[in-house]
């Protein structure tokens, strides 16, 4: 069984603070997806990394896969109220999607 | 991007009573959907995976016979709830896999969710 750790699990800051949430395995996995998800809906896809040491940035948002692609981060700059919410990381293995446990950010103005 | 619909998004019902949830690819076609239960502040688990044309493939410890799905179309999956109790109230969250058209890796995208309330 494939397990994703998540981590932190909660995390509560001021605007304009930085943070970094961490997605760890010790399975190697195609690729690894990290989602946000508002209440009451359903997941929205940030993105996709696919190859090891890959680095992809998304406005404030840089996400990292691991060289060994077994582990993945994000973190945001300069966070802001807006970006409230459950981060989701996903790691891909043959079509089959394991989720980690989720981190709940709240970014207090 | 590739968008997917549920329907209901929200439905209450009596226990005992069964629940059919509508999951569709609305700008793609899906030949996998995946079928996944959310409990409060918690992550998602996957239930099954749903295949076009050919039975559904099961999680350990989800009942097949009380989580009925029917794959009949590259665009629709249904997941029914039968005989539904209050611990099966939970938020249901369908995804299907989209074409990558070339790229390296499929992506699922997921619907709404349905939130289910069973009285």
């Amino acid at each position: 069984t494939q397990l994703l750790e998540q981590s932190p699990q909660f995390l509560s800051i001021q605007e304009g603070e930085n943070l970094t949430v961490y997605c760890n395995s010790s399975s190697v996995f195609s690729s690894l997806q990290w989602y946000r998800q508002e209440p009451g809906e359903g997941p929205v896809l940030l993105v996709t990394v696919v190859t090891g040491g890959e680095v992809k940035k998304l406005k404030r948002l840089t996400f990292q896969f691991g060289d060994a692609r077994k582990d993945s981060s994000l973190h945001i700059t300069a966070a802001q109220p807006g970006d409230t919410g459950l981060y989701l990381c996903a790691g891909n293995a043959g079509n089959m999607l394991t989720f980690g446990g989720g981190t709940r950010l709240m970014v207090k103005p | 991007g590739a968008v997917v619909s549920q329907h209901p998004s929200r439905v209450i019902c009596k226990s005992g009573t069964s629940v059919k949830i509508e999951c569709r690819s609305l700008d793609f076609q899906a030949t996998t959907m995946f079928w996944y239960r959310q409990f409060p502040k918690q992550s998602l688990m996957l239930m099954a995976t749903s295949n076009e044309g050919s039975k559904a493939t099961y999680e350990q410890g989800v009942e097949k016979d009380k989580f009925l799905i029917n794959h009949a179309s590259l665009t629709l999956s249904t997941l029914t709830v039968t005989s539904a109790h209050p611990e099966d109230s939970s938020f249901y969250i369908c995804s299907a896999i989209a074409p990558s058209g070339g790229a390296r890796t499929d992506t699922q995208y997921f619907g709404p969710g349905t939130r289910l309330t069973v009285l």
